[in-house]
């Protein structure tokens, strides 16, 4: 039965490349959501997905930044141009089908962005 | 204010004694809480969520929550070194998706 998984665990870049984080839910879960946790701060929510749907990207850079959940597939959080202030904890978490956003969010063990 | 505030700690207590957690909050219509334990460079791991006001035991944890007072706090019994950890504290009020987190609670247990 395997949890939320993500991929890669480690990802290191130079400011300006592209950053690709995926993250599969665990099974049955159709609810994705992405958090970022900076150095020494706490998690802050980024952006909640289902299927093909974008629910709140409330917690969204504006630019640079994009998430999505295709019908096949993980998801993807894509960060385009990054630079030294996105290194970070990127963790994704999925909820079940059923209950929807008041659901337990179960944590994958996140991807460590680093930007040279 | 914040929405979710927790003491950053150091929370130090010895072997074998109770460890108190507490976590106050500002939006008056959250509906669920969870607390969730992170050990250094890990991932947020779920310990007890709660929804109704009172008391919710789970082995050598008690979730406590008082909706009135706009606080929850967890309990842990018989501290062993390896509670050692942040512990943090999460609310999901019920207009989005998300979980709005406290900042955590670090916990020491000294043997």
């Amino acid at each position: 039965n395997a949890g939320v998984m993500q991929n890669p665990r480690h990802l290191v870049r130079r400011r300006g490349q592209e950053a690709r984080l995926r993250c599969s839910p665990m099974k049955g879960h159709s609810h994705v959501y992405w958090y970022r946790q900076l150095p020494e701060e706490g998690l802050k929510f980024m952006v909640y997905l289902q299927k093909e749907n974008i629910i709140d990207e409330s917690g969204m850079p504006k630019e640079r930044f994009s998430a999505e959940f295709p019908k096949e597939g993980p998801s993807i959080l894509r960060i385009q141009q990054v630079v030294r202030g996105d290194s970070a904890a990127y963790f994704c978490a999925s909820s079940p089908e059923t209950g929807g956003a008041g659901e337990t969010q179960y944590f994958g063990p996140g991807t460590r962005l680093l930007v040279l | 204010q914040k929405e979710v505030e927790q003491n950053s700690g150091p929370l130090s207590v010895p072997e074998g004694a109770i460890a108190s957690l507490n976590c106050t909050y500002s939006d008056r219509v959250s509906q669920s809480f969870f607390w969730y334990r992170q050990y250094s460079g890990k991932s947020p791991e779920l310990i007890m969520s709660i929804y109704s006001n009172g008391d919710k035991e789970d082995g050598r944890f008690t979730a406590q929550l008082n909706k009135a007072s706009q606080y929850v706090s967890l309990l842990i019994r018989d501290s062993q070194p390896s509670d050692s950890a942040t512990y943090l504290c999460a609310l999901w009020s019920g207009n989005t998706g998300k979980l709005i987190f406290g900042q955590g609670t670090t916990l020491q247990v000294k043997p």
